[in-house]
């Protein structure tokens, strides 16, 4: 099984309202990582946080990570329809730094 | 400044074929890495090379292989294609001296029929 898991598998919200994505693991990580898909695309980077950071802030994106529930959440704020996408949540292991350990992805739809 | 490159972005094999895909690493990128998508789901972690080495594996047989020129650029080649092996193949560069950020091209899509 995956490394991470994003919950919900779908969202779907009207454009101006927040979305918040979950994620959750299941060994100690290095890092965690969000990554944006654009329908069948490549994948983009969002945002790292490191396991000794709790929140961290880029433009309307907020992620926060709470090693002791292996956990972690992306938040959007005023979304758009340009966001519309799947997002996927990224672990590099305390044990390897070299490989991205991706889930299984959320699908935000963004209705304008 | 180019991004990752990839080619081909779409390709139609038969079982039994064999494909090789490459890759442009990002400028001033050392590493690259390939992820395989199935279809609704996330990447799943092929290998990753690194001055010329491949320098960690994941779960995949040895029908995967991959090389890296001297240029950092990249193959992935794949034998013995299998219906299964039908997917989004995604290259990722990065530097090695990054905890894991990755530059992602477009991805090769892979039709085996």
């Amino acid at each position: 099984s995956q490394q991470g898991e994003e919950d919900p598998q779908a969202l779907s919200i009207q454009e101006g309202e927040n979305a918040t994505m979950n994620c959750s693991y299941k060994t100690s990580i290095n890092n965690l990582q969000w990554y944006r898909q654009n329908s069948g695309r490549g994948l983009v980077h969002l945002i790292l946080i490191r396991s000794n950071e709790r929140e961290k802030h880029s433009g309307r994106l907020r992620v926060t990570l709470d090693t002791s529930k292996k956990s972690s959440s992306l938040l959007i704020t005023a979304s758009r329809a340009a966001d519309t996408a799947s997002y996927f949540c990224a672990t590099v292991l305390m044990d390897s730094s070299y490989k991205l350990i991706f889930g299984s992805g959320t699908r935000l739809l963004v209705r304008p | 400044d180019a991004g990752v490159t990839q080619s081909p972005t779409h390709l139609i094999k038969t079982r039994g074929q064999q494909v090789t895909l490459r890759c442009s690493p990002k400028s001033g990128h050392d590493t690259v890495s390939w992820y395989q998508q199935a279809l609704g789901q996330g990447p799943q972690f092929i290998f990753q090379y690194y001055e010329e080495e491949e320098r960690q594996r994941g779960n995949f047989p040895d029908r995967f292989s991959g090389h890296q020129f001297p240029n950092y650029s990249s193959e992935l080649n794949v034998n013995a294609l299998l219906l299964g092996d039908s997917a989004l193949y995604l290259c990722a560069s990065s530097l090695v001296a990054n905890a894991g950020e990755l530059f992602f091209g477009e991805g090769s899509r892979l039709t085996v029929l």
